[in-house]
């Protein structure tokens, strides 16, 4: 039983294009994030949503759009993709303001 | 503003003990964080310390010191499977979890 698990594992796109990441959790978690790993492992949370609500949005490109159908599902779509946006984008998920968080296997975005 | 130090690189023999230090500057500090991330795949959560001390989980401790704004992870009995990137991470009054820079942890034989 996957608790937090993301598709697709591998993105590799052209230039321009657009593409959606989805995630879901089945811990009955409150609260989902995006977080964006770069080429350097540095980690930065780019969305926090909590029962569906955005709480924290940083300063990311709007052409990044989360949606959150209900409390168990965080997608993210991205329009219009940079060559800068290659990256793993994670997903995680946790109990309210918990810092225990549960995070997705990950998405490797190679934007060509 | 929030932000972590930690080393950016850090290596041991296995069987050995090390200590991977974390300096943090935040507003509103609730506790201190502790992620372990293998290569290729998820950080995942290894221990979290609110109180000043050493907490023990087999053979990973963490310690904060909230008044020196520091803490550190200590790895002891170093297996081979250690060898990851580890993170500290800090939370606060802004509801989201900030980490540092990652130190890469190498255990050789």
């Amino acid at each position: 039983d996957t608790a937090v698990s993301q598709t697709p594992k591998y993105l590799v796109t052209q230039m321009g294009n657009d593409k959606s990441i989805k995630c879901e959790q089945n811990l009955g978690h409150d609260t989902m994030y995006w977080y964006k790993q770069d080429s350097k492992k540095f980690l930065k949370i780019m969305f926090s949503y909590n029962n569906k609500e955005l709480i924290i949005n940083e300063t990311v490109p709007n052409r990044f759009s989360p949606k959150s159908p209900d409390k168990a599902h965080l997608n993210l779509h991205i329009n219009s993709l940079e060559l800068g946006d290659s990256a793993v984008y994670f997903c995680a998920s946790s109990v309210g303001g918990s810092e225990k968080l549960f995070f997705g296997s990950g998405t490797q975005l190679s934007v060509l | 503003g929030q932000s972590l130090e930690q080393p950016s690189e850090v290596t041991a023999v296995e069987g050995a003990i090390v200590q991977i230090n974390c300096t943090y500057q935040t507003s509103g500090f609730y506790g201190l964080s502790w992620y372990q991330q293998h290569d290729g795949g998820a950080p995942t959560f290894l221990s979290y310390n609110a109180l000043d001390g050493l907490e023990e989980t087999g053979r990973f401790s963490s310690f904060l010191s909230r008044s020196d704004s520091y803490g550190y992870l200590l790895l002891q009995e170093l297996q081979m499977k250690d060898s990851a990137s580890y993170f500290c991470a800090v939370g606060g009054n802004t509801d989201k979890l900030i980490f540092g820079t990652g130190t890469r942890l190498q255990v050789f034989p």
